[in-house]
């Protein structure tokens, strides 16, 4: 079956530092993965998505960036988090070229101080 | 872009009494849409989805309408419980340039009391 890694669960940063939050997906290929981040009463808004490895489309311009350096690897990035980057950060797989439901990992809860 | 609009934001409701809650989205080429719980503290899941060639479907004290004409769909809770109370999610997803693509609703917090 398939499985979804998220980690960490929760990160305290100081403003101005890096970021570094990886997801990984067993038990499947090529699959579309995304990258969410869930603020109070604003929903899921979505950051990144991909569709193969190297493939990145963003959707909000951002202090932040994605990369698929493998398959079934999502990594989020910041050089230099702000105090808007504070929020829960979902990633997400679905089944590669086909319109169907996502799986979402545990969720990254990052506060940035 | 997709743009979906989810109403209401809060509903509160006693224990065995019905919820609704209601999406309208812009893009008539979405086709699929799926709705999510999000319990406190943790992932959304699946509950239950649509996709454009249905009207209706119901899956137990859960159901969703669509009305592809007026692009608005519905989810029905009956005989709510307190484990009912979550935040509820609305998509609708399409096909754009080989990639799939959901845009969420902001979210619908679901109380109910016993």
């Amino acid at each position: 079956s398939q499985t979804i890694h998220q980690w960490p669960a929760t990160l305290v940063q100081p403003v101005g530092s890096p970021l570094s939050l990886e997801c990984t997906v067993e038990g499947t290929s090529n699959p579309n993965l995304y990258w969410y981040r869930q603020a109070a009463g604003r929903g899921l808004q979505l950051l990144f998505y991909s569709v193969g490895i190297g493939q990145i489309s963003s959707e909000v311009p951002q202090n932040l960036s994605a990369s698929r350096p493998q398959d079934r690897q999502f990594i989020l990035s910041s050089k230099k988090l702000l105090l808007s980057d504070s929020g829960f950060y979902l990633c997400a797989w679905s089944v590669g070229k086909v319109n169907t439901e996502a799986f979402f990992g545990q969720g990254t809860r990052l506060t940035v101080v | 872009g997709e743009n979906v609009e989810q109403h209401p934001s809060t509903l509160s409701v006693q224990e065995g009494d019905s919820a609704v809650i209601k999406c309208t989205y812009s893009d008539s080429a979405s086709n699929y849409f799926p709705w999510y719980k999000q319990e406190l503290g943790k992932r959304p899941q699946l509950i239950i989805d649509i996709r454009s060639n249905v009207g209706e479907k119901k899956d137990q004290r859960i159901a969703v309408t669509l009305n592809k004409t007026a692009k608005h769909f519905s989810l029905h809770i009956t005989e709510t419980q307190p484990e009912d109370s979550a935040v509820y999610f609305c998509a609708a997803s399409k096909v754009a340039g080989g990639s799939y693509i959901p845009t969420f609703g902001r979210g619908t917090s679901l109380i109910v009391h016993p």
